[in-house]
């Protein structure tokens, strides 16, 4: 059973707007959450996590947000630019090492 | 060479072929981890070594045996696998993990690119 889910495939935002991409979870012992993007023929890179005990991380242009009565998160890029065009994997954690993905959802930014 | 690198990138065999992905890490990093992903499905943890001790086998059939050496080598070795075990396999690595867990602590995970498995 699917336990992480982005219930987008895909998503499409124009150069200089705000790209958002959502994940649901089901498991309320996860602790952890990560997002990871990943280039085509490459591995998925981290992006950016964030502790359960938070319910915001920034980094530079990439913000998550984590809604734990929701079961929810979610990563702003603002603003969005073409190099930002990947696959974003969700991944959440409560073992310390193990990760748990989503399907991912393909970001496409157009100039 | 930098960070996770794997070998083979591709690879097509048949079903009574044995063949073996080889992955290495040059992070000195001491947690080493296989990961499966097939098509519209998300990655699924396969295997985890750390300190060279495999701590996690993920109900993966016999049919598919990891090694891990060392600290920096990881190894998936292939036997009599079917068509339906087509996919990407990814490598990854990160700093070992305790036995007494901490919530909220992660080691952050650094992956390879991934051996495409194509099995006829």
């Amino acid at each position: 059973d699917q336990q992480v889910k982005q219930n987008s495939p895909s998503l499409s935002v124009q150069e200089g707007r705000i790209s958002i991409l959502n994940c649901d979870y089901t498991n309320s012992m996860f602790d952890y959450f990560l997002w990871y993007k990943k280039y085509p023929a490459e591995g998925p890179t981290f992006l950016i996590s964030i502790s359960s005990i938070k319910d915001k991380n920034e980094d530079g242009r990439f913000t998550v947000f984590l809604n734990k009565s929701a079961k929810h998160l979610s990563l702003h890029i603002v603003p969005s630019q073409p190099g930002d065009s990947a696959v974003y994997f969700c991944a959440a954690s409560n073992s310390g090492y193990a990760l748990n993905f989503g399907k991912g959802t393909s970001l496409l930014v157009t100039p | 060479e930098t960070g996770v690198t794997q070998t083979p990138r591709h690879l097509v065999m048949g079903m009574t072929n044995k063949k073996s992905l080889k992955c290495e890490q040059h992070l000195g990093h001491n947690a080493m981890y296989w990961y499966k992903q097939s098509a519209k499905k998300p990655l699924e943890l396969m295997f985890v070594y750390n300190f060279k001790e495999q701590t996690e086998n993920n109900s993966v059939p016999s049919r598919f045996s990891p090694e891990c050496p060392n600290s920096s080598h990881l190894f998936l070795h292939l036997h009599t696998l079917q068509p339906e075990d087509s996919a990407l396999y990814l490598c990854a690595s990160s700093q070992a993990f305790s036995g007494t867990r901490t919530s909220g602590v992660y080691n952050e995970q650094f992956f390879g690119p991934g051996t495409r498995l194509t099995v006829l």
